[in-house]
Parts: structure tokens; sequence; C-alpha cells
């Protein structure tokens, strides 16, 4: 089945020490997302990429930092996270804007924890 | 600020029963989704929603649109234990020319059995 696969499930990590969570699709879509939720809280879009250009958000501290090597992977790297940066991540992705197709699918997250 | 506001932050009911939530948002918009999220999971597609449609169905759920006060709401018919989840809603803000979304705050549904 065509899926969105986000490695690991759970990922702890010491406070500063850098940390990269994975994301892959099946689904050939164009744009991939990382969102960050928080408990009990709406996801927040980080930044995303529509093929190849990267679009940040405004609020998305520097320490956040994405990759997409290819249409099929895109990387979250954490420079130096804080215990502030504990949450879920979410990858999600959708198809070309211009295909009137206006779904995310998400992948099942990251549960980011820093000690 | 995010864009939508869901009511009530917590519903519980019993199986069988309907469960009804609510979302506002503030700026103009092309469409609006709903989406569902398990504990510990990601998000689920449920329905979308255009600026000219009033209401849409899908199975046991019932979405609603009404743009002059900005808002709509989601009626699962005859609730189940596997509805239980938190529920949100998500706007393009008006932007069709990309694919951003702004989500609620979400509403957390428990069905009792």
């Amino acid at each position: 089945d065509a899926m969105v696969i986000q490695n690991p499930r759970y990922q702890v990590t010491q406070f500063g020490k850098p940390v990269t969570l994975s994301c892959s699709q099946t689904l050939n879509h164009n744009v991939m997302y990382w969102y960050q939720q928080k408990s009990s809280q709406a996801p927040k879009l980080l930044f995303h990429y529509y093929d190849k250009d990267f679009n940040n958000e405004a609020d998305t501290p520097d320490n956040f930092q994405s990759r997409r090597p290819n249409t099929s992977f895109c990387f979250l790297d954490i420079r130096s996270p804080g215990l502030g940066d504990a949450a879920m991540y979410l990858c999600a992705t959708s198809r070309d804007f211009a295909s009137g197709d206006k779904t995310q699918y998400f992948g099942p997250g990251t549960r980011l924890l820093v000690l | 600020s995010q864009q939508g506001e869901e009511d009530p932050q917590a519903l519980s009911i019993q199986e069988g029963e309907n469960a009804t939530m609510n979302c506002s948002y503030k700026t103009s918009i092309n469409n609006l989704q709903w989406y569902r999220q398990n504990s510990g999971r990601g998000l689920v597609h449920l329905i979308l929603i255009r600026s000219n449609e009033r209401e849409k169905h899908s199975g046991r759920l019932r979405v609603t649109l009404d743009t002059s006060k900005k808002s709509s709401s989601l009626l699962i018919t005859a609730s189940r234990a596997a509805d239980t989840a938190s529920y949100f809603c998500a706007t393009d803000g008006g932007s069709s020319n990309t694919g951003k979304l702004i989500f609620g705050q979400g509403t957390t549904l428990q069905v009792k059995p």
C-alpha cells in the first residue's frame, strides 16, 4: 500500500545532541511537510518542500533544518535539541498544489524525548 | 495565531449517541478539511468541504459549512468506541497556490462502550 513512513517511531536524545528524524513516502507526491505537535495541541507547520524548493515558516527556529535528497525521502535535523523541542514530529505529503486535491497524508509520527 | 478554534475541547458520549464538534476560523477559505488523530498516531483525512458547499456526507460523517459565520461542524452519527480520537479542522487560509493547512486546536472525543 502507498504510504508515508516515519522512522524511528520513538527517539530519545540528550540535550544539545543533534538528532535526525526521517520520513519516506511511496505516494510519489510533490510536496512534503514537517509538523511539530506538542501534547494536546494542534500540529504546527515547521516547513515544507515543493519538489526541491524549501519553504520555511517564519517562526520556525533556526535550530530546525530539513533535507530532501529525492522525491521519496525528507529529513528533519534538530541541531541542538532543547527540552522544549520534546514533541511529536509529523511528516505529511500532498499532491501538486495545482492538482486540486488538498488532502494531506500523514505518517505515524516520531515522538522525540529530550533528556 | 492558529486559524481555527474548536468547540468543545473535550466530549464524552456513550456508544450509539451522536457527536457534534464545531470549528470556527478567521480568514476566508477555499476549503475546510476534517482530520482524525488516534492517540499517539498521525492524522487521517476524513472529509473536505469546499467554500461553495454547505453540507457534505461520508458514511456516518456529516459536515456543514457556514462561510458567513466562518464556522463548520462535524457530526458523527451512531458513534462507536473506535471513534475515540481527537478531531481537527484545517483550512487553507484562503491560499489556493500552496498546500499549507492551518489546524484548529482539536476536539478530543471519548466514546464509552
